[in-house]
């Protein structure tokens, strides 16, 4: 069955540190998106890809950055790791059309220490 | 612009009764709007959407939504909780030209023995 995996499912990184978070689709979806998700803010963009060689930044993008050199991944990657990254976040995908709904992985519980 | 307000954060029933969780939106175009679903520590599932077609929307479970646009409104009902209903419930909003969606800050919804 078509899925979309996230990796790890948890992770405790220091202060400063690169992180590198996997998303991973099976659908062949064109759209790829990345949320972070805090008590009291629902989910919150942070940054987005319409098909392979393009990335968007969304309305939470300080921090982190995307790559998309294939259909079925899209990499979240925070360039040197803060305290007030410590969220949860989650990969979502879909096929291209304004309807069309986002399905969505599990989720990556990250901590910054 | 588009934008989400989930009137409840919390909303308490007792198991057998009426479920309502109340979202307004704001949206400069024609929107398509959408109800996720979040249990604990799980990703989140789509519960039903409305993309300008009939404006009482069915979704799974049991809920359902009627779109008002003179009052900009999306509001989830089920006519009878069940505790597995118990969880965090997001109405999401998304405008014609976009295609990242605005969740809003969700409502938790308890369900009492």
């Amino acid at each position: 069955d078509a899925e979309i995996t996230q990796s790890p499912r948890h992770k405790i990184t220091e202060t400063g540190r690169q992180v590198t978070l996997a998303c991973h689709q099976t659908w062949n979806h064109n759209n790829m998106f990345w949320y972070r998700q805090d008590l009291g803010h629902g989910l919150r963009l942070i940054h987005y890809s319409y098909g392979v060689q393009d990335t968007n930044k969304g309305e939470v993008s300080d921090g982190y950055s995307v790559s998309r050199s294939n259909t079925e991944d899209l990499p979240l990657t925070l360039e040197s790791a803060a305290s007030s990254q410590t969220s949860v976040y989650f990969c979502a995908s879909s096929v291209d059309q304004r309807t069309d709904t986002q399905y969505f992985g599990p989720g990556t519980r990250l901590t910054v220490l | 612009a588009q934008s989400v307000t989930q009137l409840d954060s919390h909303v308490s029933v007792s198991e057998g009764t009426p479920v309502l969780l109340r979202c307004n939106y704001s949206s400069s175009y024609s929107p398509s709007l959408f109800w996720y679903v979040q249990h604990p520590n799980k990703g989140l599932q789509l519960l039903l959407k409305y993309t300008s077609a009939a404006t009482l929307v069915k979704g799974i479970n049991g809920f359902e939504a009627e779109f008002k646009k003179s009052e900009t409104s999306f509001h989830l009902t089920k006519p009878s909780a069940h505790m597995s209903d118990a969880a965090e419930y997001f109405c999401v909003v998304i405008s014609r030209g976009r295609r990242a969606l605005t969740f809003g800050s969700g409502t938790r919804l308890q369900v009492q023995p």
